[in-house]
């Protein structure tokens, strides 16, 4: 089955205690993305990825970090996680194709994360 | 940059009644409009989507409209169902496969 999966699915965490939300896709996407999802905030870009060892900041990437290893795998770290962090986060993944065209932005299920 | 506007923010209607969410986008270089249902606890899915070369685009009960002039999108749900209770995403784009801008979410409830 083609699917974006995240994990931790929920996770409470303490100011400072560095984290990291792992998100794998199945679908050979090139493309990958993080977004965080706020009330009347809509979602957000944090960070995304083209290909394999190229990442880029989207609106929001104060505070987080990514990397791109392999194709399949764009984890998100929170190196020193604060408050208004504490969010709904969600990593998707599409296809890159020519001439303006891409595939269909698939999403994973979502991680509730809290900062206290 | 883009700016995209979504209204209302939450949306009630009777089952069989038929729902109009509405977005305007500020770049009018976009030419790719998405809508995304997040259903509870789940990731938003594609639902419907429209190029700015057409003014508009039906799948069954669904239906988006685009005025290209006063940059804005609606989407039209007819003779609503409890299933469609959801969170609605609009999102614009230059090119389907640009950056998405999202709207702020309408949380939509269909009463039975």
């Amino acid at each position: 089955e083609a699917q974006v999966t995240q994990n931790p699915r929920y996770l409470i965490t303490v100011t400072g205690k560095k984290l990291t939300v792992t998100c794998s896709q199945n679908m050979n996407h090139e493309y990958m993305s993080w977004y965080r999802q706020d009330p009347g905030l809509g979602l957000r870009q944090i960070y995304y990825s083209m290909n394999v060892e190229v990442t880029d900041k989207g609106d929001v990437p104060e505070g987080y970090k990514v990397s791109r290893k392999e194709k399949r795998n764009f984890p998100l770290i929170l190196e020193s996680p604060s408050p208004n962090q504490t969010s709904l986060y969600f990593c998707a993944s599409r296809h890159i194709g020519g001439s303006g065209k891409a595939g269909e932005l698939f999403f994973g299920e979502g991680s509730r994360l809290t900062v206290l | 940059g883009e700016n995209v506007e979504q209204h209302p923010s939450t949306l009630s209607v009777q089952e069989g009644d038929s729902a109009v969410i509405k977005c305007t986008y500020s770049d009018s270089a976009s030419n790719y409009f998405p809508w995304y249902k997040q259903e509870l606890g789940k990731g938003p899915q594609l639902i419907i989507d429209i190029r700015s070369n057409v003014g508009e685009k039906k799948d069954q009960r669904i239906a988006v409209t685009l005025n290209k002039t006063a940059k804005h999108f609606s989407l039209h749900i007819t003779e609503t169902q409890p299933e469609d209770s959801a969170v609605y995403f609009c999102a614009a784009s230059y090119n389907q496969g640009g950056k998405l801008i999202f709207g702020q979410g309408t949380e939509l409830s269909v009463k039975p």
